[in-house]
């Protein structure tokens, strides 16, 4: 079955512990993006992925690393989370041979920190 | 910059009456894709149609269409017979077309409610 998956689907965690989020896809996939849902806010992006080694921030980077080490796998690292990052996160991915294919998305991870 | 603008928070429609959501956007790219999605109140999001900024005809996909108007940098969401099952927040989003995805934009959604 083609499909986003996340890890961990819920995360509560203290103040400066560093985590990583993890996302994979399994249809080859050229584009990965990370995206944060805030009530209100709408979702925004963190950073995206366009191929392996090839990323680039999004509008809200501050915080937050990637990686883009293998095609199917970008995880999302929080060096020194804050209180600010509690979210709910989506990892999204799509062909990107023109832009008009849609993103599947995974079933988001909602962390909460303290 | 990429900038998209939903301004109806929230929305009432009545179950089988049609309904429209607003999206207004600004870019400076001039080709670029419109998308809308959906989240129901489990959380997944949804795709549900997409727009070219060079395509000629609005497009349709089942009870879905969007309706592009570029002069106006608008493109709203016509949902036909609302269902029970369409309430959920709806999102409208952007992405630079030419050489594939790159950054995309999300506006803050409307949540509509549908009423037997």
């Amino acid at each position: 079955e083609a499909q986003v998956t996340q890890n961990p689907r819920y995360l509560i965690t203290v103040t400066g512990k560093k985590l990583t989020v993890t996302c994979s896809q399994n249809m080859n996939h050229e584009y990965m993006s990370w995206y944060r849902q805030d009530p209100g806010l709408g979702l925004r992006q963190i950073y995206y992925s366009m191929n392996v080694e090839v990323t680039d921030k999004g509008d809200v980077p501050e915080g937050y690393k990637v990686s883009r080490k293998e095609k199917r796998n970008f995880p999302l690292i929080l060096e020194s989370p804050s209180p600010n990052q509690t979210s709910l996160y989506f990892c999204a991915s799509s062909l990107r041979t023109r832009g008009g294919n849609e993103q599947f998305f995974g079933p988001g991870t909602r962390l909460t920190v303290l | 910059a990429q900038k998209i603008t939903q301004t109806q928070p929230g929305m009432f429609v009545q179950e089988k009456e049609a309904v429209t959501l607003d999206c207004t956007y600004d870019t400076s790219d001039q080709s670029y894709g419109l998308f809308w999605y959906k989240q129901p109140s489990s959380g997944e999001m949804i795709f549900l149609i997409y727009q070219g900024s060079y395509d000629e005809q609005n497009a349709t996909e089942g009870r879905y269409s969007l309706n592009f108007q570029k002069a106006r940098k608008s493109a709203n969401l016509v949902i036909s017979a609302s269902q029970l099952g369409d309430s959920a927040m709806y999102f409208c989003a952007m992405s630079p077309s030419s050489g594939g995805y790159q950054k995309v934009t999300f506006g803050t959604g409307t949540k509509l409610q549908v009423i037997p």
